[in-house]
């Protein structure tokens, strides 16, 4: 295991639900990201957080919202998502921004 | 801008044989670069790093990785592959000199290791 932990790891929802993703670090860093895998398509960054201040948020549409209340917990609030939401969604964190990132095993979010 | 290149999807090899997943980058600075891999069903994980220093680089699972700046390469290498080296393997690259601290992935390549 890494060190990142991520619930729920399955979740399936309606394009009209409220749903929140969790993240957990126990490693001590003091960065953390959110990033969206899809097929056949590189990692897209969603959002970063640095000592608990969001830092980088790449365009990312208002249904997802991130929340870090401190640095071991992040959260991706999710609203009225679209069926091209559904991937997989995957935590990070690392020591500062200029190191390697550990990852969270990944939420796989289904959208119907 | 930065960008990473994975130019194969698919790459196979049997198990004993030398195995070797490419990957080129484009950065305008002095690139730091990584290998990460993802088993079924988890996360990515950190095999290896560049960043300054002897070019072939040594990282986890008997994998290492030779930095090439002249091809703008940073090919990850085995002597011998084993088949639970089957897995999804990414490249990623970050700029230095921008001051971005981001990291660009490549769109991975998937090992399979014939037993």
């Amino acid at each position: 295991e890494t060190g990142v932990t991520q619930t729920p790891r399955h979740l399936v929802m309606g394009m009209t639900n409220k749903k929140s993703l969790k993240c957990e670090q126990h490693l001590g860093h003091n960065a953390m990201y959110w990033y969206k895998q899809s097929a056949k398509k590189p990692l897209e960054l969603m959002f970063v957080y640095s000592l608990e201040e969001r830092v980088e948020n790449n365009s990312v549409p208002s249904r997802f919202s991130p929340e870090c209340p401190n640095s071991s917990h992040l959260f991706l609030h999710l609203h009225t998502l679209q069926p091209e939401d559904s991937a997989l969604y995957l935590c990070a964190s690392s020591q500062s921004r200029l190191n390697e990132q550990y990852f969270g095993p990944g939420t796989r979010l289904t959208v119907t | 801008a930065q960008s990473v290149a994975q130019p194969e999807d698919q790459v196979n090899v049997a198990e004993g044989n030398p195995l070797t997943v490419k990957c080129t980058y484009s950065v305008s600075g002095n690139p730091y670069l990584f290998w990460y891999v993802q088993y079924p069903n988890r996360g990515l994980q950190f095999l290896l790093k560049y960043i300054t220093g002897d070019n072939l680089v040594k990282g986890s699972y008997g994998f290492e990785a030779e930095f090439n700046k002249s091809q703008t390469s940073f090919h990850l290498k085995k002597p011998s592959a084993l088949v639970s080296d089957s897995a999804l393997y990414f490249c990623a690259v970050r700029d230095i000199r921008t001051g971005a601290n981001n990291l660009f992935f490549g769109t991975g390549t998937r090992l399979t290791v014939i037993p």
